[in-house]
């Protein structure tokens, strides 16, 4: 079955540090991935998606995310988070001819000032 | 308007009752999902809307659960007999239509969400 797991469930780091969050999904074919954030009361924001090409794929605050398909990864990175990163983040997944997106169960990321 | 509206951003319902939460689409998107988010369970996709038919209700948990859409654009799901487990966040969203063809999917653009308590 389709499927998209995070390792992690909380992540709690300093301002500054650097930040990957893993990702990977289990799908055949063509498939195209996104991270979406949620701020603390907000609503979900795409960050950054890939569809082709490039593996390295940049975003939205200075997050990046590699997609390595020998893997099944497309783990999301920072090189020095902020406080203003702390928020929910989800990985997405979307192929074949389904209209959905398969999420990830988030990761929780808290950065201390 | 300029993103997804959903309404209520809150209700708080008894067991037993119905409910319905509405959600407005971006103009122009003919895709529209609905998601329900858990404690714990991260987003469960519910059902799939193209235009006005329901090609995926795959998600849907339980026949108590029912969606529609009109006109291409405003949805509304349905919950009846509500239990406690329906207690989450139901989230909407829409997007232009998917190339599949072409291997692209389109951005899905979220809703603010409606936060479903069953008492």
């Amino acid at each position: 079955a389709q499927s998209v797991s995070q390792h992690n469930h909380h992540v709690i780091l300093s301002e500054a540090a650097s930040l990957e969050l893993g990702c990977n999904y289990s799908y055949g074919g063509t498939v195209n991935l996104f991270w979406y954030v949620q701020y603390p009361g907000q609503h979900l924001q795409l960050l950054l998606k890939y569809f082709s090409g490039d593996p390295l794929v940049k975003g939205i605050k200075g997050f990046e995310a590699e997609f390595i398909k020998s893997k099944f990864s497309f783990n999301l990175r920072k090189p020095s988070v902020q406080w203003s990163d702390t928020a929910e983040y989800f990985c997405a997944a979307k192929g074949g001819s389904q209209g959905n997106l398969i999420f990830g169960k988030g990761t929780k990321l808290s950065v201390k000032p | 308007g300029a993103g997804v509206s959903q309404s209520p951003s809150n209700k708080v319902t008894e067991k037993g009752k119905d409910v319905e939460l509405r959600c407005d689409p971006i103009s122009g998107h003919t895709a529209l999902y609905w998601y329900r988010q858990s404690l714990g369970q991260g987003l469960e996709f519910l059902i799939y809307f193209q235009g006005n038919s329901a090609p995926d209700k795959s998600g849907l948990p339980s026949d108590r659960f029912s969606a529609e859409r009109t006109g291409g654009s405003v949805s509304t799901l349905t919950i009846q007999r509500t239990q406690q487990e329906d207690s989450a966040v139901y989230l909407c969203a829409s997007s232009l239509v998917d190339n599949l063809a072409g291997g692209y999917y389109n951005e899905q653009f979220f809703g603010p969400g409606t936060r479903l308590t069953v008492l």
